[in-house]
């Protein structure tokens, strides 16, 4: 199975400030099957990225996502108050598993 | 706009069959696969299975042998059991639909405890 790691676990930054989060593969993945996530404190999970770079409906510009093959990142531009939450990255599986999700940044503020 | 209403027991002993529900709205089941998927703290998120409009399903591996996902297309809905639980499937359990590449929408999540 492809594990996804991400990093740093925890980014601690001010609002305005950029963040990068970067999840990376243990094998080259479909690019267009790499997802990005963002969940607040009891809430579910909102899909923010999908293809690694296309932002959901609705989704701010602040938000972007890029990379291929292993390695992928997802920036926060210019952070606003609401965007401190915890952050995944997703894999989907034609076959087996089918979802697989990366342990999850938190960006909290600093 | 879809939207995902669920429900079910929050509160299960040891052994018990853990049931839940999930109401579709704004939607037809053509198209996605209608997933669960749930949240604890030691194991993160972590996707138990899927159903399509065709009843077709898909199971984690490791929960294959306790789990039921089965859809109702005249309710609009579909649901999950699974069976013998253990304090390990204390979690919060998520609906949510899915399509290639993405799950784009998703229920308010139904946390489940079981405890003696």
């Amino acid at each position: 199975d492809i594990v996804l790691t991400q990093s740093p676990g925890t980014l601690s930054l001010s609002p305005g400030e950029r963040a990068t989060l970067s999840c990376r593969a243990s094998q080259s993945v479909t690019t267009s099957y790499l997802a990005w996530y963002q969940q607040r404190p009891g809430q579910a999970p909102r899909l923010l990225i999908y293809g690694a770079s296309s932002r959901a409906t609705g989704i701010p510009d602040r938000f972007s996502g890029s990379g291929s093959g292993t390695d992928f990142t997802l920036t926060i531009n210019k952070l606003e108050p609401e965007d401190f939450a915890v952050y995944y990255c997703q894999l989907y599986g034609p076959s087996f598993p089918r979802w697989t999700f990366g342990q999850g940044t938190k960006v909290e503020i600093k | 706009q879809v939207q995902l209403h669920q429900w079910g027991a929050g509160l299960l002993k040891p052994s018990e069959t853990l049931s839940l529900t999930c109401a579709v709205n704004g939607a037809s089941f053509s198209g996605y696969y209608w997933s669960w998927i749930r949240q604890s703290p030691g194991k993160g998120l972590e996707w138990l299975g899927e159903i399509n409009h065709g009843g077709y399903t898909k199971y984690n591996p490791s929960l294959k042998s306790r789990v039921i996902i089965s859809l109702d297309t005249t309710k609009n809905q579909f649901s999950l059991k699974l069976s013998s639980v253990t304090a390990a499937d204390t979690a919060v359990y998520f609906c949510a639909r899915a399509e290639v590449g993405m799950i784009d929408s998703w229920g308010l999540g139904t946390l489940v405890t079981v405890s003696s």
